[in-house]
């Protein structure tokens, strides 16, 4: 069974520092990978995607892909209070569906 | 424009009571999916649509949940009966396809509970 594997944390940061989340998935024909964000209370929403090894940055996000270790990380930089919410790795796999991981809780501490 | 629109937000009912979940995409999308999320299972897709036709119903835990998409513009998510096990939010999400856009976008879920 295909899988989508994150650590549930919680993850504390103190505020300012960078916050690194992790992600690893099992199926080698993955095609394409998201990082999206869920406040308590509300909805998944997608901050990032990447579809090529390396590094995309947006803003203070950078998403970083290593398809040969299978292996997807998240990071924020200058965290902030309001960055604490849980994150969620979701993959799109050789079968065009997405598999979501159980999410990290990330805790920023003032 | 309008995000996904999931009614209604929240429904308490009793258990064995019909419960209906609906469900409007964002306007030109072609997939809806539902999805049920709980502490202790986290995201779990229930079924997809695409072009209104349920493309994989694997994930609907049993008989007693059915989902219908009549025209790209309304889908319905029905429990009947319903059990105490059954409470959860439920999100509907929707997504285009092309572009290599593969973002789904969740509406604000509807927060089940069955006592």
């Amino acid at each position: 069974q295909k899988e989508v594997e994150q650590n549930s944390g919680p993850l504390s940061v103190p505020e300012g520092a960078i916050a690194s989340l992790n992600c690893t998935y099992s199926d080698r024909g993955s095609q394409s990978f998201f990082w999206y964000r869920q406040y308590s209370g509300k909805s998944p929403e997608l901050i990032m995607s990447i579809y090529s090894n390396g590094d995309k940055e947006d803003g203070r996000f950078t998403a970083q892909l290593n398809k040969a270790s299978q292996y997807v990380s998240l990071l924020i930089r200058d965290s902030q209070p309001s960055d604490s919410a849980t994150y969620l790795c979701a993959v799109l796999d050789s079968n065009y569906q997405l598999i979501w991981g159980a999410g990290t809780k990330l805790i920023i501490k003032p | 424009d309008a995000g996904v629109i999931q009614s209604p937000r929240h429904e308490v009912t009793e258990m064995g009571q019909e419960v209906t979940l609906r469900c409007k995409p964002i306007s030109g999308h072609d997939y809806l999916f539902w999805y049920r999320q709980t502490m202790m299972r986290g995201l779990e897709l229930l079924i997809y649509f695409n072009n209104n036709v349920p493309i994989d119903d694997s994930g609907m835990p049993e008989d007693r949940f059915s989902a219908k998409m009549p025209n790209a513009s309304f889908s319905t998510l029905k429990i009947q009966p319903s059990e105490p096990r059954d409470s959860a939010v439920y999100f509907c999400a929707s997504r285009r396809t092309g572009g290599g856009e593969e973002t789904q976008y969740f509406g604000p879920g509807t927060r089940l509970l069955v006592l």
